[in-house]
C-alpha cells in the first residue's frame, strides 16, 4: 500500500488533456514539494516535474505539475501516443525520521 | 551528464544477503550536494525507497528495511553499494540506484540507473 494515492489508470485520446492526481498527507505532499516521474515499459522512471511545477531540461512544456495542500496533480496536453506509460509522484515524507514515498503509479492509456 | 549502472548477481538464495554496486560517471560521487540513493521495484508494483548515503559515509536508511540494509560509498572508485540482508522472495525486485538532491527548496532524485532485476530463489 502506497503513500502517496494515485488512480490506478488514467486514458485520452491523441490531442486531449488528462490528469493525474496524487494525494498525500501534512507530513509529504503538505510540507515537500512533489515530483513527477514517467516509466515507459521496460525502463527506468525518468524524471518529469520537479519542486511541484519545474521541468527539468529537455521535458516538453506539454507536461506541467501543480500542488495545493496535501494534493498535486500532473497535466499532459497535447496527449501522444509515446506519453503511453505509468506515471509516479513522490515526496519526501518527514514522519518516521524522514523517508522518500511514492504514489502506486498511475497507467496512462492513449486511446 | 551524470550516468548511473547497477551491477550484482541476478539470482540469490534465500536467507543469503543481496550485494549491488552503482557505478557513477560524468560526475564525482565527491561533490558535495547530492546524495546517493537505493530503490525497488517489485514486479509489476510500485517503488520503494531504500536508503542513501552522503559521500561522506553518512547514511539514512527506509525504517522499514533498516535492520536489514547496509549501504556504503568508495569514492575512490565512484562508487556506492547496497547489501541487503536475509532475503526472501519478498526482496525480488528491480533494484535501482539513484542520485538525491536537497536543497532548502525542494529534493528531488533526479538521475536514475537502468535497474538490475534480483531474483531470490533456492
Amino acid at each position: 500500500q502506497s503513500v502517496l494515492t494515485q488512480p490506478p489508470s488514467a486514458s485520452g485520446t491523441p490531442g486531449q488533456r488528462v490528469t493525474i492526481s496524487c494525494s498525500g498527507s501534512s507530513s509529504n505532499i503538505g510540507s515537500n514539494t512533489v515530483n513527477w516521474y514517467q516509466q515507459l515499459p521496460g525502463t527506468a522512471p525518468k524524471l518529469l516535474i520537479y519542486s511541484n511545477n519545474q521541468r527539468p531540461s529537455g521535458v516538453p512544456d506539454r507536461f506541467s505539475g501543480s500542488k495545493s495542500g496535501t494534493s498535486a496533480s500532473l497535466a499532459i496536453s497535447g496527449l501522444q501516443s509515446e506519453d503511453e506509460a505509468d506515471y509516479y509522484c513522490a515526496a519526501w515524507d518527514d514522519s518516521l525520521n524522514g523517508r522518500w514515498v511514492f504514489g502506486g503509479g498511475t497507467k496512462l492509456t492513449v486511446l | 551528464q551524470v550516468q548511473l549502472q547497477e551491477s550484482g548477481p541476478g539470482l540469490v538464495k534465500p536467507s543469503q544477503t543481496l550485494s549491488l554496486t552503482c557505478t557513477v560517471s560524468g560526475g564525482s560521487i565527491s561533490s558535495g550536494g547530492y546524495y546517493w540513493s537505493w530503490i525497488r521495484q517489485h514486479p509489476g508494483k510500485g517503488l520503494e525507497w531504500i536508503g542513501y548515503i552522503y559521500y561522506s559515509g553518512s547514511t539514512y536508511y527506509n525504517p522499514s528495511l533498516k535492520s536489514r540494509v547496509t549501504i556504503s560509498v568508495d569514492t575512490s572508485k565512484n562508487q556506492f553499494s547496497l547489501k541487503l540482508s536475509s532475503v526472501t522472495a519478498a526482496d525480488t525486485a528491480v533494484y535501482y540506484c539513484a542520485r538525491g538532491i536537497s536543497s532548502s527548496w525542494y529534493k528531488v532524485l533526479d538521475y536514475w540507473g537502468q535497474g538490475t532485476l534480483v531474483t531470490v530463489s533456492s
